[in-house]
């Protein structure tokens, strides 16, 4: 079935740029999404990128998608601690929208 | 201010009884989805629904029961028969079934 896989946890210094990384198998994902989650609250979409699309860029985030590679990326700029939080990458199924198990993006001083 | 409501935001529980979860929207949404969220595991999806009286089974729907009598609710039991219940729960709308999903803020079960 489909598989979402990105790794667990992510260790950024304030200021520096944070990636976060994702792979999928389902190649017919139409839009492919990143969620935030902060402590104890529900998930908070951040960005999505449509499946013809290499790139997207808002403000401090930049999505890149390499639909070879099936790989999707989020790159936040200028790191902040209001960003440590669980980022979930997440792409459109046919009938559902199919979460890998979340970064938990961790920010040093 | 358009959102979706979950309550209440802790519930607590003896093992035996069931419970239900409520998800309230007014974004006028046609589809509405529950899941569940252990440490580690991401989110896994239990009922999903379309559109009002009808739903259908996610990954993990068993041990749990839902209703969509009306566009705006889709309360989620969670049964006696459920061996795990306890678990950050999260009710979810979109527009429709191929839209980004939006959330409401949870409610963390605790069965003892």
């Amino acid at each position: 079935g489909e598989d979402v896989e990105q790794s667990l946890f992510l260790s950024v210094r304030e200021g520096d740029s944070s990636v976060i990384n994702c792979t999928y198998t389902d190649s017919s994902s139409t839009y492919l999404y990143w969620y935030k989650q902060e402590p104890g609250a529900g998930l908070q979409l951040l960005t999505y990128i449509f499946s013809n699309m290499d790139m997207k860029q808002d403000q401090r985030l930049t999505v890149l998608l390499n639909k070879k590679d099936k790989h999707l990326s989020l790159r936040i700029a200028d790191t902040q601690t209001g960003d440590s939080a669980i980022y979930f990458c997440a792409v459109q199924g046919d009938d559902k929208i199919i979460f890998g198990k979340g970064t938990r993006l961790h920010i040093l001083p | 201010d358009g959102g979706i409501t979950q309550s209440p935001k802790y519930l607590f529980r003896k093992e035996g009884q069931n419970v239900t979860l409520s998800c309230e929207q007014n974004l006028n949404h046609d589809a509405m989805y529950w899941y569940r969220q252990d440490p580690g595991q991401g989110l896994r999806l239990i009922y999903y629904s379309q559109i009002v009286n009808d739903f259908q089974k996610g990954d993990i729907a068993e041990g749990y029961s839902v209703s969509r009598e009306k566009k705006e609710s889709f309360p989620l039991t969670v049964t006696s028969a459920q061996k795990n219940p306890t678990a950050f729960y999260l009710c979810a709308s979109s527009p429709g079934i191929s839209s980004p999903l939006h959330f409401g803020n949870g409610t963390r079960l605790t069965v003892t």
